[in-house]
């Protein structure tokens, strides 16, 4: 079975430019998440989708950064205009509990933001 | 969410056991403890998680006292390939956001 997967792996852009990050959970899982890491920093959660619904977006930092998934699948974050202090490494996790405690969390490699 | 405490880093040599000990004082009644791992230029992957007690499986045990005021990761003879960065969160509820600290560093040597 196919893992978590991102794309791309790692992407390096201009301050003011626009840039999207892509993220294929474990086919069947509703749960999606998004987290960053910045340079040094931990790891922060920034939003959370149940199918294609945003359960939690509290870690969203401003409005330049925008996250969609359509139909439930694949998500997209979308960084517009990308300023320096984006940089950093952007996670997707993906995980099928809905009940009980909160299960495994299956984290993709990663998509490596550069701006310059 | 509960705020959880650990070292910063710890040292260990191969075949060594290991134990990173988490606090978690304001721990809530439905709150799970849940521990990753994390390689540099990786993803966190999922080691183990447990409420009470002893949790264990194929890489790691879980110990969780009485009060569940902390936990412990015990890594049984540990090896180099167990340098990484060890993350314990805790939360409650499936689909809920896991928030992370700041791990412990294990450095594993020969």
């Amino acid at each position: 079975e196919a893992g978590v997967t991102q794309f791309p792996s790692h992407s390096v852009i201009e301050k003011g430019q626009t840039v999207t990050l892509r993220c294929d959970p474990i086919s069947g899982h509703d749960n999606l998440y998004w987290y960053r890491r910045v340079m040094g920093k931990e790891i922060k959660f920034l939003l959370h989708f149940v199918k294609e619904s945003k359960q939690d977006e509290s870690g969203m930092p401003n409005n330049r950064f925008l996250a969609e998934r359509t139909g439930g699948t694949y998500s997209t974050l979308k960084v517009q205009p990308a300023e320096l202090e984006d940089s950093g490494v952007y996670f997707c996790a993906s995980s099928s509990r809905l009940a009980g405690g909160p299960g495994e969390l299956f984290f993709g490699e990663g998509s490596r933001l550069t701006v310059l | 969410l509960a705020k959880t405490t650990q070292p910063i880093s710890m040292d260990s040599y191969e075949g060594q056991e290991v134990n990173i000990t988490c606090s978690h004082n304001n721990i809530a009644t439905n709150d799970y403890i849940t521990w990753y791992q994390q390689f540099p230029s990786q993803g966190p992957r999922f080691i183990i998680q447990g409420y009470k007690t002893k949790v264990t499986n194929e890489v790691a045990s879980l110990f969780i006292p009485a009060d569940r005021k902390s936990s412990t990761l015990s890594l049984p003879r540990v090896s180099l390939s167990d340098t990484a960065v060890y993350y314990c969160l805790v939360g409650n509820q499936a689909g809920t956001a896991l928030i992370f600290g700041k791990g412990t560093t294990l450095s594993v040597s020969s």
